[in-house]
């Protein structure tokens, strides 16, 4: 089946550990995006790209770095994990920039302690 | 921090009619999406209106109104599988950016 695919679906960390949220698209979108979910507060966008080869910045940023290799592939990196980097992950695409419609993956559950 | 309202919950039974009302912030506006999301699996989109007015998918609609700076999700004849929580979302700037969630709970 078409779709983002995300890896792992579930992590505990220990704080300071480095950590990698992988995420792949096949439907040869352009645009990809991380959010995090958190309780009350609905999806909160952290890096985007419109394109491979470019990357932005969102609302919530500090502490995550991705990359856009190519078109597929968008991973999300936690340098040196904190506690309040405990969340749900969500990757998602979109076929253009701009587009209301996003795809989403199935999300990674990750716990820092 | 959050520049769109939503209501948090709404309970009805099924076969009625609810509606979600979503206000927003006008700068960057593009345009106003509406995602479903069961149990904090993935959200699946369900509507996304860029100009005023009505957009119609089977039992769900979503209306916009950029003068107003609001927009709303109407779900019709309520099913026990509309038990969900819905967000509302705004293009800004070529990004979007969610509402915190309405849980909509239909009861027998």
């Amino acid at each position: 089946i078409a779709g983002i695919t995300q890896a792992p679906t579930s992590q505990i960390l220990a704080a300071g550990r480095r950590m990698t949220l992988r995420c792949t698209q096949d439907m040869r979108h352009n645009a990809m995006y991380w959010y995090r979910q958190d309780l009350g507060l609905g999806l909160r966008l952290i890096h985007y790209s419109n394109t491979a080869g470019t990357t932005g910045k969102g609302e919530v940023p500090d502490g995550y770095s991705v990359s856009r290799a190519n078109t597929d592939d968008f991973p999300l990196t936690l340098a040196s994990a904190v506690p309040s980097q405990t969340s749900v992950y969500f990757c998602a695409s979109s076929d253009s920039w701009g587009s209301g419609e996003l795809f989403f993956g199935e999300g990674s559950r990750l716990t820092v302690l | 921090g959050q520049s769109l309202e939503q209501p948090s919950e709404v309970t009805a039974v099924e076969g009625a009619i609810v509606q979600i009302n979503c206000t927003y912030q006008t700068s960057g506006f593009y345009g106003l999406s509406w995602y479903q999301q069961h149990d904090g699996g993935a959200p699946t989109f369900l509507s996304y209106n860029a100009l005023d007015g009505l957009e119609e998918t089977g039992r769900f609609s979503s209306f916009l109104s950029r003068s107003d700076s609001y927009g709303y999700l109407l779900l019709q004849e309520l099913q026990m599988k509309d038990s969900a929580s819905y967000f509302c979302a705004v293009n800004r700037d070529y990004k979007l950016s969610f509402g915190a969630g309405t849980t909509v709970t239909v009861r027998a």
